[in-house]
Parts: C-alpha cells; sequence; structure tokens
C-alpha cells in the first residue's frame, strides 16, 4: 500500500527555470515530511524537511510546500541548475506510531542547459 | 563530521547463497541506525531499525535478519537468498529517531 505518490516519474526542465516537483499522501497522520535527491549509484541525500504544523520551509534555492488538507506536497527549485538532475524522493512519518519513513518511487529530473 | 561507510556497492549472488552487508558509522556515538530496500520500480523500504546495540526493529517479514553487535556496526544478513531479495539497500543513520535519516552509497544487489 503505496501511502506516499510522486506520480510523475520523470520531469524535465530548463535551467534557470523554476522546477516543481510533487507528491501526494493518504495518510492524514503523517507529521513530518522530507525530500531526498538521489544520484545515480548513490544513497539519497537529504535535502529539507517540514512539519506539519508549517505549511511553507526554504532553503537556499530549495522550498518545500505543504497544504494538509490536498494531502499534498512539492518541492520548488528556483533558479534550476543542471546539477540538479537526479531522482527525488518525497517521504513522510507519522512520528507517534514509529521510526519509518515511508518513501515515494521519485521522480527523475533533468535539467537541461 | 558524521560518515557512514556501506559495502560492497555490488554485488551478484546466486540463489540460496548467504549474504552479509555492512555498515560502519563515524564521527558519532549510539546513533539509530536503519536498513531500507529499494526494488525495482519502487519506493525505499525500511527493512530494520536499531536503537542500541542488539537492539533490533523489523518493519516487514522477509528473508533477510539484522544485527548490531556494536555501537556503530549494523550488517544486514540471509541464510539463503531468494530471487526477490534482489534491490538497491541503503544504511542509513539519525543522531535521534525524530529526525531526518543520512544515507550510505548503497548495495546493489543481485541475486541470479
Amino acid at each position: 500500500d503505496q501511502q506516499v505518490k510522486q506520480n510523475s516519474p520523470s520531469l524535465s526542465v530548463q535551467e534557470g527555470r523554476i522546477s516543481i516537483l510533487n507528491c501526494d499522501y493518504t495518510n492524514s497522520m503523517f507529521d513530518y515530511f522530507l525530500w531526498y535527491k538521489k544520484y545515480p549509484a548513490e544513497g539519497p541525500t537529504f535535502l529539507i524537511s517540514i512539519s506539519s504544523i508549517k505549511d511553507k520551509n526554504e532553503d537556499g534555492r530549495f522550498t518545500v510546500f505543504l497544504n494538509k488538507s490536498a494531502k499534498h506536497l512539492s518541492l520548488h527549485i528556483v533558479p534550476s541548475q543542471p546539477g540538479d538532475s537526479a531522482v527525488y524522493f518525497c517521504a513522510a512519518r507519522n512520528t507517534p506510531s514509529g521510526y519509518a519513513l515511508n518513501f515515494g518511487k521519485g521522480t527523475s529530473l533533468l535539467v537541461t542547459p | 563530521s558524521q560518515t557512514i561507510h556501506q559495502w560492497p556497492a555490488t554485488l551478484v549472488q546466486p540463489v540460496g547463497s548467504p549474504l552479509s552487508l555492512e555498515c560502519t558509522v563515524e564521527g558519532t556515538s549510539n546513533p539509530n541506525l536503519y536498513w531500507y530496500r529499494q526494488a525495482a520500480g519502487r519506493g525505499l523500504q525500511l527493512l530494520f531499525y536499531s536503537i542500541g546495540i542488539d537492539q533490533i526493529s523489523s518493519e516487514v517479514p522477509q528473508n533477510l535478519s539484522a544485527s548490531r553487535p556494536q555501537d556503530r556496526q549494523f550488517i544486514l544478513s540471509s541464510k539463503k537468498l531468494l530471487l526477490s531479495d534482489s534491490g538497491f539497500y541503503l544504511c542509513a543513520w539519525s543522531p535521534t529517531l525524530n529526525t531526518e535519516a543520512f544515507f550510505g552509497q548503497g548495495t546493489r544487489l543481485t541475486v541470479v
């Protein structure tokens, strides 16, 4: 049962433009959300997170937005750079019930020059 | 700074053979440790987590086991591999259970 869904397996964006990666979840008890970036043959790297008490968190070029009523979060990368090309995973956790991070299947982002 | 080491990077094993993947963390003490697996076309799935030596919790029933013989060492094992055990295995650590996890480089396991 996939509780975290990334419905776009791939996304292509031109360098300098905004990349928007989307994530939907089904479990309303999730209270902590994270984005990871993964290059081929490497482990995921933590990017940014957001608690369910917030609706936005910003870190440099990366901003995560959380819409709890829609059970939707998104990662915005502005401006996009070729080095941002990677697979992005959305993850969520229901902290009181345990420590498992529920991951989506990932979205492959390609930033073209 | 903290670093996490995981090896080997790739592994091809025949069905029925044993498995041992090792993960070590440096630069921290009493980390929380995790084993994740990414099967083809799927997200990352938590297999085991550990809050201390010899304290292992399993998230999903499977053909694998985990052990933590030392504070910063986490081992994933199997006595007899199945074809369905193929996947990308990732070790991770976090300073507490309520923070983000930091991942190792991963091991690509192919069972043939």
